[in-house]
């Protein structure tokens, strides 16, 4: 069984440019979670999809902005980017967006915005 | 809206002894989960125990275990045995059982080292 895995591992990018990370949740899981974690910080949830709809959004402004597929990979496109924005990003992956399921947590995107 | 607080940012251990990483949470729903996650140095966060608020026994898995104060909103864990691999940040994290998803609100993490 293939684990969550994200790309790009790394990415750096200038203030104002557009970015894109990609998730692949594990096998039999249809609902992904993105979260942000700044340095020597927990993660933040962003949003939430849940069979390719958003399913609940954290405290992030409207230029963050994600995608579910069929295949339930999803992905999270960030626009006018600020250097605030430099963070690890996290997805994870769900077998339901309710009920007593783990969620498995991707290495995620270590996105440095100079 | 939940808030979890992690107050020691970091602790150290010696190898084989037992430490104990606190947490504390804000709610106001009675039912919910609480979990503690373990992020190494290599990233990747991994679920090391999870807790139901409505199950009063405390959950143990191997050398985890935690003590769960419903009344008291804490929430700790103890490490027994502590071995050089359990070096790594750890979260406290809650998540709503009746709500719309499955948000995690996760603490600021603490860092454990451990000393050989």
């Amino acid at each position: 069984e293939t684990g969550v895995t994200q790309s790009p591992t790394h990415l750096i990018k200038t203030r104002g440019q557009q970015v894109t990370l990609r998730c692949s949740s594990q096998s039999g899981h249809n609902t992904v979670s993105w979260y942000q974690q700044a340095l020597g910080q927990g993660p933040q949830f962003i949003f939430q999809y849940y069979r390719e709809e958003e399913n609940g959004r954290g405290n992030f402004p409207p230029r963050f902005s994600g995608l579910q597929f069929p295949n339930y990979s999803s992905e999270l496109n960030v626009n006018a980017l600020e250097l605030d924005d430099s963070a690890l990003y996290l997805c994870a992956s769900s077998r339901e967006t309710s009920g007593p399921y783990e969620q498995y947590f991707g290495p995620g995107t270590r996105l440095t915005v100079t | 809206a939940q808030t979890v607080t992690q107050s020691q940012p970091e602790m150290s251990v010696q190898e084989a002894e037992t430490v104990t990483l606190s947490c504390t949470y804000d709610t106001s729903e009675s039912d919910y989960y609480l979990f503690w996650y373990k992020q190494p140095p290599s990233r990747q966060m991994i679920l090391v125990i999870r807790q139901e608020a409505y199950k009063q026994q405390n959950a143990t898995e191997n050398r985890f275990s935690v003590n769960f104060q419903k009344a008291a909103k804490s929430f700790s864990l103890k490490i027994s045995d502590s071995q050089l691999g359990d070096a790594a940040m750890y979260f406290c994290a809650y998540r709503s059982r009746t709500g719309a998803n499955s948000k995690l609100t996760f603490g600021k993490g603490i860092t454990l080292s451990v000393r050989p």
